[in-house]
């Protein structure tokens, strides 16, 4: 089946420090991929829409400069967390859709494990 | 816009008893519907999705889940609650390049 590969599972990092998590497609191609944060006991709130080849489309709210994301190939989306502070804590994970030959509507979302930050 | 809403954010059954967690969605021509779960500190594992091609779909681990147009809803059920059941639930619903997820639903299992 389809597997995304986020890393890390896990940091810690000291506030004003930038953090950047790896969202890997391994056996598909994605041209599209999801950022979601996740707050504790809560539902999955999306951040942005990382294109492949093009700018990510955030969501209301959401700073684009403190949170960039960056969409090289279509089997790799990276989110940097950019001067972090303690409210940046969270669960942050990616998700991607596999989109070869199949309508877009009901392809899926395959997710990353998440990836727990801590700003100290 | 599409919207989900899951009823209950806690559900505790006993185990070997019936598990049922609720699902409404928002209606959409046709709508696109998925069950996830997720386990403490992991990312979202897909149980079933619906779409279109028959009203009840049968999941991973004993999971199933009914389609019912006239309620709008896509409850998931299970026979028989195991512990290892105990997660969280999340219902989505897929648009051209978004999911709209509902709130979640605790399911905690008691021996």
């Amino acid at each position: 089946g389809a597997v995304v590969s986020q890393h890390p599972s896990r940091v810690i990092c000291k506030s004003g420090t930038s953090v950047k998590i790896e969202c890997r497609s391994l056996d598909f191609q994605a041209t599209t991929m999801f950022w979601y944060r996740q707050f504790p006991k809560q539902s999955l709130m999306l951040m942005a829409t990382s294109n492949e080849g093009s700018k990510a489309t955030y969501e209301q709210g959401v700073e684009k400069d403190k949170f960039l994301i960056n969409h090289a190939s279509l089997t790799l989306s990276t989110l940097t967390v950019t001067s972090a502070h303690p409210e940046d804590s969270s669960f942050y994970i990616c998700s991607a859709r596999d989109r070869a030959g199949k309508s877009s509507y009901n392809s899926p979302l395959h997710f990353g494990n998440g990836t727990r930050l801590t700003v100290t | 816009a599409q919207s989900v809403t899951q009823l209950g954010s806690h559900v505790s059954v006993s185990e070997g008893a019936l598990v049922l967690l609720r699902c409404n969605y928002s209606s959409s021509v046709p709508p696109y519907l998925f069950w996830y779960v997720q386990y403490p500190n992991q990312g979202l594992q897909l149980l079933l999705k619906y779409t279109s091609a028959a009203t009840l779909v049968k999941g991973i681990n004993g999971f199933e889940a009914e389609f019912k147009k006239s309620e709008t809803s896509f409850h998931l059920t299970k026979p028989s609650a195991h512990m290892s059941d105990a997660a969280e639930y999340f219902c989505a619903q897929a648009g051209f390049n978004k999911f709209y997820f509902g709130s979640g639903t605790k399911l905690n299992v008691k021996p």
